[in-house]
């Protein structure tokens, strides 16, 4: 079973709307959680992590953590059609041997 | 921004012969990471590293081998490449595991 669950698998929506990324975990041992955006063509890069349960706001992106529920949302407003892209959810266990688990990604697509 | 390099950008190999693919990063970050993407299946790690000399399998390690002789440097192997490992390769830097990765722009394989 996939340790890190995405949904939806794609999305589009309008240029200025927002933009809902949701991220279920399976593995109550997660306890770090990311958000990668991978352009065509080029290598994934961080939007943004959050550790503690709440929101964390970074300009446009908001993300959510519920490490009761282990569900991890990624909030676009106003989006634009340069944050269409392949956005994968990430998480990482406690301890020093823990690896980083990808889920399989959402293709968002902006529409101008 | 960290940056990491790989090499070669696209690389079209023969069943059976040997591959070298290779990374370089000069952040001075102490772990590195080589993973594979697939359509489906999102971002999979083959192999990391904690420094140089040493080398961890990851999640699907079977088929490949890894090399880290440098702080800077880290090369995945496919010492009898078969078409099934046709993909894009990514390798990633970070400090430590709770730290942020950062991607290198990935090397397309095609394996013949």
């Amino acid at each position: 079973q996939q340790k890190v669950q995405q949904s939806p698998e794609s999305l589009s929506v309008p240029e200025g709307g927002m933009a809902s990324l949701n991220c279920t975990s399976s593995d109550r041992n997660f306890q770090y959680f990311w958000w990668y955006r991978q352009h065509s063509g080029e290598g994934p890069k961080a939007l943004m992590s959050i550790f503690s349960d709440g929101d964390k706001k970074e300009g446009r992106f908001t993300a959510h953590l519920n490490k009761a529920s282990l569900h991890v949302s990624l909030h676009i407003r106003d989006s634009q059609p340069s944050d269409s892209a392949l956005y994968f959810c990430a998480a990482l266990s406690g301890g020093s041997n823990a690896k980083l688990t990808f889920g399989k990604g959402t293709k968002l697509s902006v529409k101008s | 921004e960290a940056a990491v390099t790989q090499s070669p950008r696209n690389k079209v190999a023969v069943t059976g012969g040997k591959v070298t693919l290779s990374c370089n990063q000069t952040n001075n970050h102490n772990n590195m990471y080589w993973y594979r993407q697939d359509t489906g299946h999102g971002l999979r790690l083959i192999h990391y590293s904690y420094g140089a000399g040493s080398t961890e399998k990851g999640d699907i390690p079977d088929g490949y081998k890894a090399s880290r002789p440098s702080q800077e440097n880290f090369s995945l192997i496919l010492e009898l490449a078969t078409p099934s490992q046709t993909s894009v390769y990514f390798c990633a830097s970070g400090w430590v595991n709770q730290d942020t990765q950062y991607f290198g722009p990935g090397t397309r394989l095609l394996v013949l």
